[in-house]
């Protein structure tokens, strides 16, 4: 079974400063997508950038972006000049292809709290 | 366009009462999921729905636990005779097709007391 790891409970960042967050999973597949989700206090689940297996550069978002690394099993992600609105929990996420027969539903990690200071 | 809506927001019931979970996921998505978050959790599977093809039920904990979606939008989870550990954030998603995101809706908080 798919298997997603966040190892940082928690981390903070000063505002204006660089943060990288941690994951890291386990699968026998060779081709599935990976996810990284922000949840803020409204509880509300938001997309803030994917990456699919099949594809060597890493996606970037704007201030975020991903270092993928399919040999590792790893997919951190780095947010730049962090903003207090990027305070929340964030959940790294992998997700079978549904053309592979699974009902491609996410399996997630725990989640890293980021609080970000003024 | 209006998101993926939940309801109850937060809902409070006694040990062994039944309660039911409503989800409208967003116009036109084929695909509707049903997530729990645990306190501290991540969140877990219980439950996919895919057009009018038979749901994936192997996320759900118990037979307590069910769910159905009717004329393939709106969907009601339903858990009976709720225990403590039932208490959590219960979250729908809904996704257009492959290979598209699921888009999440504000959760319900269930607290069994």
């Amino acid at each position: 079974a798919q298997t997603v790891t966040q190892s940082q409970p928690e981390m903070s960042v000063q505002e204006a400063e660089t943060v990288t967050l941690s994951c890291t999973y386990d699968t026998s597949e060779s081709d599935y997508y990976l996810f990284w989700y922000k949840q803020p206090p409204s509880r509300q689940m938001i997309l803030v950038i994917r990456q699919e297996a099949y594809k060597q550069q890493n996606a970037t978002e704007n201030r975020f972006s991903v270092n993928f690394q399919k040999a590792a099993k790893s997919f951190s992600l780095k947010i730049s000049d962090s903003q207090l609105g990027d305070a929340a929990m964030y959940f790294c996420a992998y997700r079978t292809p549904e053309t592979q027969g699974g009902s491609e539903k996410l399996v997630f990690g725990k989640g890293t709290k980021l609080t970000v200071n003024p | 366009g209006a998101g993926v809506s939940q309801s109850p927001s937060n809902k409070v019931t006694e040990k062994g009462k039944d309660v039911e979970l409503r989800c409208d996921p967003i116009s036109g998505h084929t695909a509707l999921y049903w997530y729990r978050q645990s306190l501290g959790q991540g969140l877990e599977f219980l439950i996919y729905f895919q057009g009018n093809s038979a749901p994936d039920k192997s996320g759900l904990p118990s037979d307590r636990f069910s769910a159905e979606r009717t004329g393939g939008s709106v969907s009601t989870l339903t858990i009976q005779r709720t225990q403590q550990e039932d208490s959590a954030v219960y979250l729908c998603a809904s996704k257009q097709g492959i290979p598209y995101e699921q888009y999440f809706g504000p959760g319900t908080r269930l607290t069994v007391t």
